[in-house]
């Protein structure tokens, strides 16, 4: 299986202040398109899990672009340049390369 | 739009099955372009898939080790739906359940809204 870890576990940020969380996976999630097989998740409070970033650095329809993903081999970052009150939640890294499909351990966001 | 609808209950006992339903709308669970997934969350937060169904001139289906010999997913073409059966649950099986539809490179862009499935006496 695909080892995803994430970090940090807890991130406090300020309103206004920039956030990021990293996830790296244990083998290399290339596809022969030359994407990488790593998608980015918010879960809101009492909700299901929203779709954010797909394919390492692809915004979904109607994510606001304060958020972006990165990637660099295995290591891959999500960032937001400034956090909202609304982007509170718990944000999951998974790899959708291969099953069985993994999640990192999932980062919780609180408003400081 | 793609809409999912679980239903099932929310209490099983330790040894029984475990059923839930997923309906789907604006989709096909026949379609080419996507499989059916359920993964469960635990009390933790921790996301594991647990297997899925898809259509391809047949139908496939896989399952994750940890659970193969008690899990069942089937589609159901004539409600447009899939459901779960989970046998011989423990408390460790405790979770909620999503029902998903996976696209190209293992992207979710459709969930169910969620089932809390408690298992105990």
């Amino acid at each position: 299986d695909i080892m995803m870890t994430q970090s940090p576990l807890s991130l406090p940020v300020t309103p206004g202040e920039p956030a990021s969380i990293s996830c790296r996976a244990s083998q290399s999630l290339l596809l022969s398109s030359g994407d990488n097989c790593l998608h980015w998740y918010l879960q809101k409070p009492g909700q299901s899990p929203q779709l954010l970033i797909y394919l390492g650095s692809n915004r979904a329809s109607g994510v606001p672009d304060r958020f972006s993903g990165s990637e660099s081999g295995t290591d891959f970052t999500l960032k937001i340049s400034r956090v909202e009150a609304e982007d509170v939640g718990l944000y999951y890294c998974m790899q959708g390369l291969q099953t069985p499909y993994t999640f990192g351990q999932g980062t919780n966001l609180e408003i400081k | 739009q793609v809409r999912l609808q679980q239903s099932g209950p929310g209490l099983v006992q330790p040894s029984q099955t475990l059923s839930l339903t997923c309906a789907i709308s604006g989709d096909s669970v026949s379609s080419s372009s996507a499989s059916w997934n359920w993964f469960r969350q635990s009390p933790s937060g921790g996301f594991q898939w647990l297997g899925k169904t898809y259509y391809r001139s047949k139908w496939f289906h896989e399952s994750a080790i940890s659970v193969k010999g008690r899990i069942t997913i089937n589609p159901d073409t004539s409600q447009n739906q899939l459901s779960l059966q989970l046998n011989s649950v423990t408390p460790e099986d405790t979770a909620v359940y999503y029902c998903a539809r996976l696209r190209g490179s293992g992207i979710i862009d459709n969930w169910g809204q969620g089932t809390l499935v408690t298992v105990s006496s």
